[in-house]
């Protein structure tokens, strides 16, 4: 079966301008959880849906990043005003238990670069 | 300080070696542990998941956590070139509580085995 998908796989945009990333997950998965990991760090947690509500947010750096869910399926993560200290690969992970007990299938990414 | 301390290395070996890679964590509140490897460009894959205090093989890999010390382990037995990759620790406080599954990663060892 298809895995977790993320579009686009590359984005470069100039300082300011607005970005959108989409997030797939696995038919079914109820949680969804969005990781960023900047150059040669670890993933950082961003934030975590449990169908379409978002109950944990802590991680969204600034007030510039929102996301939504849909359908209980696509997420769209979004970057307001981008800043250099925004490059890096964004991550999207989905399970298919409530609170994630089980694997996060993790998609390919997306690599975002300001300049 | 880190929640997650892992050695960045890189850390090259020759085919066959066994391969320690180790992490240190700070929150006692971590229950769930995991090792995730995650090759150049792609999203991050699991590979041993640890629920608890004790040791789990798979195959090559063997993974052990002691809670006691706020330390985990993973070995690669025979190591091979297939497994030059990015390894990383990643753990969770899980179910309960608001931390819904969220991981906390290491940094990432960047191994290379060589032929």
């Amino acid at each position: 079966g298809a895995g977790v998908s993320q579009s686009p796989s590359n984005k470069v945009t100039e300082k300011g301008k607005d970005v959108e990333l989409r997030c797939d997950p696995i038919s079914g998965h109820t949680a969804l959880y969005w990781y960023r990991q900047r150059l040669g760090q670890g993933l950082e947690f961003l934030i975590y849906f449990q169908g379409n509500s978002a109950p944990d947010k802590s991680g969204l750096p600034s007030d510039r990043f929102s996301a939504e869910r849909t359908g209980e399926s696509v997420s769209t993560l979004t970057i307001q005003r981008t800043q250099q200290e925004d490059s890096a690969v964004y991550l999207c992970a989905s399970t298919q238990t409530r609170f994630a007990e089980g694997e996060q299938f993790f998609g390919p990414g997306t690599r975002l670069t300001v300049l | 300080q880190k929640e997650v301390e892992q050695d960045p290395g890189p850390l090259s070996v020759p085919e066959g070696a066994i391969v320690s890679l180790n992490c240190t964590y700070s929150n006692s509140a971590f229950q769930y542990f995991m090792w995730y490897r995650q090759y150049s460009r792609k999203g991050p894959e699991l590979l041993m998941y640890t629920y608890s205090s004790g040791n789990k093989e798979d195959g090559r890999f063997t993974a052990q956590v002691d809670k006691s010390s706020k330390y985990i382990s993973l070995f690669i037995r025979d190591s091979q070139p297939s497994d030059s990759a990015t390894y990383l620790c990643a753990m969770s406080e899980g179910a309960g509580g608001t931390s819904y599954g969220k991981l906390t990663f290491g940094q990432g060892t960047i191994l290379t085995v060589h032929p």
